[in-house]
């Protein structure tokens, strides 16, 4: 089975602070997402990456940035975190390629920026 | 515009009975592919099911089934014989290939489903 894994279910950080959130998985797939769900708003894409050391912004990218210096870590980087970026964060993984392949998740990351 | 809807924001089914949750898609590519994932309180995204563009039958996983419909761009979810552990957030998404990128997933705002005893 794939297994993505974030480092952490629950985070509670500080306005301003600099925040890691870190995902691995275990599959050699080639794709990492790394979405923002909030209620009301489904899951919103914030960066993606297709290799180590590529990646493209999705639709919220503002205030984020990311990480992949190799195949299987994919890191969001919250540069000066601001309370709006409280949410649950969830990372993904798939092939690349592969239409019928589903994306997997990780369990996501509750996220508190106070 | 939306490219997936999902026009159920909640649903409630008694326990044993189907269920059938909606999900609508707009599309011009002629090559998509159509998931559903679950999410339960927890938190976690769980896939249940995919449907190929050009798959000529519907898919089946278990007890979850995909209701097909390609004319009327539906791809409504029916799960049968309901359990408690059902209750969950359920999504529906959508893979388009006309960009050469078969990567990205778009989403809709999902159904919530409770199931009742």
């Amino acid at each position: 089975d794939v297994k993505v894994t974030q480092s952490s279910r629950y985070l509670v950080k500080r306005t301003g602070e600099k925040v890691f959130l870190e995902c691995v998985q275990d599959m050699d797939h080639e794709n990492m997402f790394w979405y923002r769900q909030d209620p009301g708003l489904g899951l919103r894409l914030i960066y993606f990456s297709y290799d180590v050391k590529m990646k493209e912004k999705g639709d919220i990218p503002e205030g984020y940035s990311v990480s992949r210096e190799k195949k299987e870590r994919f890191s969001l980087i919250l540069e000066s975190a601001s309370t709006n970026q409280t949410s649950m964060y969830l990372c993904a993984s798939s092939l690349l390629g592969q239409e019928s392949q589903p994306q997997h998740f990780g369990d996501g990351t509750r996220l508190s920026i106070l | 515009a939306q490219k997936i809807t999902q026009t159920q924001p909640g649903m409630f089914v008694q326990e044993k009975e189907a269920v059938t949750l909606d999900c609508t898609y707009d599309t011009s590519d002629p090559s998509y592919g159509l998931f559903w994932y679950k999410q339960p309180s927890s938190g976690e995204m769980i896939f249940l099911i995919y449907q190929g563009s050009y798959d000529q039958q519907n898919a089946t996983e278990g007890r979850y089934s995909l209701n097909f419909q390609k004319a009327r761009k539906s791809a409504n979810l029916v799960i049968s014989a309901s359990q408690l552990g059902d209750s969950a957030m359920y999504f529906c998404a959508m893979r388009e290939a006309y960009a050469g990128n078969n990567r990205k997933l778009i989403w809709g705002l999902g159904t919530s489903l409770a199931v009742n005893p």
